[in-house]
């Protein structure tokens, strides 16, 4: 399994607060990605990075912003929490293509419910 | 842009039969990468298998199998002799091998397996 972890893996908190959730990576691969999970609507690209500093938008990223200051660590960050920010959130990481390293690979998740 | 669109929301097959899953891109892309990912309720995203599209063979992995037909745009998965930890969502990805390193990924099958 690749070495991925996502902190907290639960959390619960109030409308406006800012939240940060963590994503932490062994495997020094590239990419890095942050999806959210919801009923209906399958895994849906909040942001990427594609290196230390470089990070692109997703479909999703309104209330969300990112940040990497280490090739193993990516941050998501809800500035100010809303309702509709309550969901399942996954981080995934790949690598350069060839040897498999197209393949993308997925932390256990952090499910967030915002009050 | 790229869509992949998964229209069976739901499936049920019986233990040890075999199985079949839809799914259908869009692409302008010639190269690319096609991935079949397995959820089950732990809710971490397992690869089940990936297929190459300048591969015209198949790709297999022990009970599944891929049906890979780029001029329709379709990949579907078969999973046969059926068993009760297959029983999960199943999501159909896409990858481009070039340009963005952006995923995309269908809304997800729920496959039933009966006892």
């Amino acid at each position: 399994d690749a070495g991925i972890t996502q902190s907290p893996r639960h959390k619960v908190t109030e409308t406006g607060t800012p939240v940060t959730l963590r994503c932490h990576q062994t495997e020094n691969h590239r990419y890095m990605y942050w999806y959210r999970q919801d009923p209906g609507h399958g895994l849906r690209l909040i942001h990427y990075s594609y290196g230390v500093k470089d990070t692109d938008k997703g479909e999703v990223s309104d209330g969300y912003s990112v940040s990497r200051s280490k090739t193993e660590d990516f941050l998501l960050t809800l500035e100010s929490a809303t309702s509709s920010q309550t969901s399942v959130y996954f981080c995934a990481i790949s690598d350069v293509a060839g040897e498999r390293g197209e393949t993308q690979y997925f932390g256990p998740g952090t499910r967030l419910l915002v009050l | 842009a790229q869509t992949v669109t998964q229209s069976q929301p739901e499936m049920s097959v019986q233990e040890a039969e075999t199985v079949t899953l839809s799914c259908t891109y869009d692409t302008s892309e010639s190269d690319y990468y096609l991935f079949w990912y397995k959820q089950p309720p732990s809710r971490q995203m397992i690869l089940v298998i990936r297929q190459e599209a300048y591969k015209q063979q198949n790709a297999t992995e022990n009970r599944f199998s891929v049906n890979f037909q780029k001029a329709a745009k379709s990949f579907s998965l078969k999973i046969s002799d059926s068993q009760l930890g297959d029983a999960a969502m199943y999501f159909c990805a896409y990858r481009a091998t070039s340009g963005t390193y952006k995923y995309i990924f269908g809304t997800g099958t729920r496959l039933k397996v009966l006892a």
